[in-house]
């Protein structure tokens, strides 16, 4: 079955520190993966996506992330922390046989910074 | 062009009552898709329609649970006899009609229902 798994619930750093947030899949063939971001109360808002090509993927508010085919992996990352990061995350993804946008998403990941 | 909208942003019912929520996609967008978010949990997909028509309705709860999106109007996700456990956010999201294989969807800010 298709799944994402984001194995962190909750991931506290300092302001300033490096970041990464995990997050795994399982699909039959190369998926299409994407991480939103969940402020309080709102709605989502989209990071970055990886549809093909290059696996470094870069998007808004300095965030990339890395598609690993081998780990079946695809982490987010961010340099250097700002509070204004701390968020939900969520990881997601469909088939690569799925012609809509019908997606299955991770867990979350919830960010808390430490000033 | 706004962005999806749904409303209302909150919405409180009591045990037996319905809950109408409403989810007008962007401008241009002919697929809707509805999710639920219970709480401390990710987002899990309900159902996918077009204009009048269910394409995808394998996420949705076999009871009580129904979903439109007429030609007219905006999309209307209900929920008869409201019990406790509907209480979640629910999320709406759009995508062009020309959906391809690279299309992403668009959420909007969703509609946290409380079943008091």
């Amino acid at each position: 079955a298709q799944s994402v798994t984001q194995p962190d619930i909750h991931i506290t750093v300092s302001e300033g520190a490096s970041l990464e947030l995990r997050c795994n899949y399982s699909y039959g063939a190369t998926p299409y993966l994407f991480w939103y971001v969940q402020s309080p109360g709102q709605g989502l808002q989209l990071l970055l996506k990886y549809f093909s090509g290059d696996t470094l993927v870069q998007g808004i508010k300095g965030f990339e992330a890395e598609f690993k085919r081998s780990q079946s992996s695809f982490n987010l990352r961010k340099p250097s922390v700002h509070w204004s990061d701390a968020a939900e995350y969520f990881c997601a993804g469909k088939g690569g046989g799925t012609s809509y946008g019908k997606l299955t998403f991770g867990q979350g990941t919830i960010l808390t910074v430490h000033p | 062009n706004a962005g999806v909208m749904q409303n209302p942003r909150h919405l409180v019912r009591r045990r037996g009552q319905e809950a109408r929520l409403r989810c007008s996609p962007m401008k241009g967008h002919s697929h809707v898709y509805w999710y639920r978010q219970l709480p401390e949990e990710g987002l899990k997909f309900m159902v996918y329609l077009q204009k009048e028509n269910i394409i995808d309705e394998s996420g949705m709860p076999k009871e009580r649970f129904s979903a439109e999106f007429p030609k007219e109007g905006p999309s209307i996700l209900r929920i008869q006899q409201v019990v406790r456990g509907d209480s979640a956010a629910y999320f709406c999201a759009s995508s062009p009609s020309n959906t391809g294989m690279n299309t992403e969807a668009f959420f909007g800010q969703g509609t946290r229902l409380t079943v008091v």
